[in-house]
């Protein structure tokens, strides 16, 4: 099994573009999320999603958003990225709403 | 919503010591508690956790203690080995019926060879 998914690893985008950060599962979880994490600040949750067709806002949803027609995929969209939207974020899926298996980020730089 | 906070930001220790890092909560309906152990360019990774309806959980050389009346739980590392040395981050929810965790900010923890 290869877990969490994530790509692409790093990206460096320019302010104003927007860009989707793809997750994906094969452990047929139903519960998946989105994490940032920011020196200093732990991390911070920016959606999740209970299964396919219910998304919900975490503590720091502005400018992201996700989707989830799938168990497996759970995008996040940057919909006009700003230099404040630089940091890793990390995708996790949970059999449980506890334990969470997370992959291993996306670096994403906006100059 | 729930607040968690993790002390010492950064702990050294000799390898074979022990490490103990504490973490406080403040919501008192939190009753599901897991440590994350993150190493340098990966994702955390659970090394343990514990229910508020049990007191201490241990496994190997790691043990998680809860204290609920003070609402305060620790990570116990015994017999540290340089492969310990990692970002370790605690967290807390509501279990069950809730997906949201509140992480700790984290803390670095170096074993000196």
């Amino acid at each position: 099994n290869a877990g969490v998914t994530q790509t692409p690893k790093f990206q460096v985008l320019k302010t104003g573009q927007s860009m989707t950060l793809q997750c994906a599962q094969d452990m047929n979880h139903e519960y998946m999320s989105w994490y940032r994490q920011d020196p200093g600040m732990g991390l911070r949750l920016i959606h999740y999603s209970v299964g396919a067709g219910i998304t919900d806002q975490g503590e720091v949803p502005n400018g992201y958003n996700v989707s989830r027609s799938t168990t497996e995929d759970f995008p996040l969209r940057l919909l006009s990225a700003a230099p404040s939207q630089t940091s890793v974020y990390f995708c996790a899926s949970s059999p449980d709403r506890g334990t969470q298996h997370f992959g291993d980020g996306t670096r994403l730089s906006i100059l | 919503g729930e607040n968690v906070e993790q002390h010492p930001s950064t702990l050294s220790v000799q390898e074979g010591d022990s490490a103990v890092i504490k973490c406080t909560y403040s919501d008192s309906a939190s009753n599901y508690f897991p440590w994350y152990k993150q190493e340098l360019g990966k994702g955390p990774q659970l090394i343990i956790d514990i229910r508020s309806n049990v007191g201490e959980k241990k496994d190997q050389r790691i043990a998680v203690t809860l204290n609920k009346t003070a609402k305060h739980f620790s990570l116990h590392i015994t017999e540290t080995q340089p492969e310990d040395s990692a970002v370790y981050f605690c967290a807390a929810s509501r279990g069950p019926g809730n997906n949201r965790l509140a992480f700790g900010k984290g803390n670095q923890v170096v074993v000196i060879p």
